[in-house]
């Protein structure tokens, strides 16, 4: 089965940018969505497919993806961005879909 | 405006079936493109896929359960049904169904409910 890593944490001073990799074998031929987790909520789709943002996401998250890494960005990361981070992806080889392990965001 | 509820037991006993019902509005599953899935979350831990069912009624599901789940659809009521057989305390978690887009061969998931805790225990 497919696998997507994540590293478990990632502290950011405020201002500063955070950069979350999502790790999987070729996942540059996939499209690649994140979601933001906060505490006791639901997930909220951030970014999906190449960069694209859902209406009422702000212009400091944006995502790329290349070789066997994909990357979301938080550009001048502000005390609301702390939350979990997920990649998401669908796998042609076996028709599912993948989450990864998720990755904790820490505003210093 | 799409909203997603989840409803169904909190607490289900060891070897029991899990039925957990998704009520949707907003969008129709009989719009092309259109899925519903269901996904989990352990306490304090990542969220894992479970199951999808198109607006075609193609349905999938996760292979290590896939013996223990069912999907099906109600288009006239705007629900999604899961069931999950042979409930165990690993099952414990928060499920929460999902809306669901077609993007190229696959989907994600737009909109999400707002989740509901199922603990499982004698």
């Amino acid at each position: 089965s497919y696998v997507l890593t994540q590293p478990p944490s990632v502290p950011v001073a405020p201002g500063q940018t955070a950069s979350i990799t999502c790790g999987g074998n070729n996942i540059g031929s996939k499209s690649v969505h994140w979601y933001q987790q906060k505490p006791g909520q639901a997930p909220v789709l951030v970014v999906y497919g190449y960069s694209d943002r859902p209406s009422g996401i702000p212009e400091r998250f944006s995502g790329s993806n290349s070789g066997n890494t994909a990357t979301l960005t938080i550009s001048r990361v502000e005390a609301g961005d702390e939350a979990d981070y997920y990649c998401q992806v669908w796998d042609s080889s076996s028709d599912t879909w993948v989450f990864g392990g998720g990755t904790k965001v820490t505003v210093l | 405006q799409i909203t997603l509820k989840e409803s169904g037991p909190t607490l289900v006993k060891p070897t029991q079936t899990l039925t957990l019902t998704c009520t949707f509005s907003g969008f129709s599953l009989r719009s092309s493109g259109v899925g519903v899935g269901w996904i989990r979350q352990p306490p304090g831990k990542a969220l894992e896929w479970l199951t999808l069912i198109y607006w075609d009624d193609d349905k999938r599901y996760s292979p290590s359960l896939k013996s223990r789940l069912t999907i099906t659809k109600d288009t006239s009521k705007n629900q999604v049904v899961l069931s999950l057989t042979n409930m165990d305390p690993v099952d414990t978690a928060t499920y929460y169904c999902a809306h669901a887009t077609l993007y190229g061969s696959g989907s994600f998931f737009p909109h999400w409910g707002q989740g509901t805790p199922v603990t499982v225990s004698s």
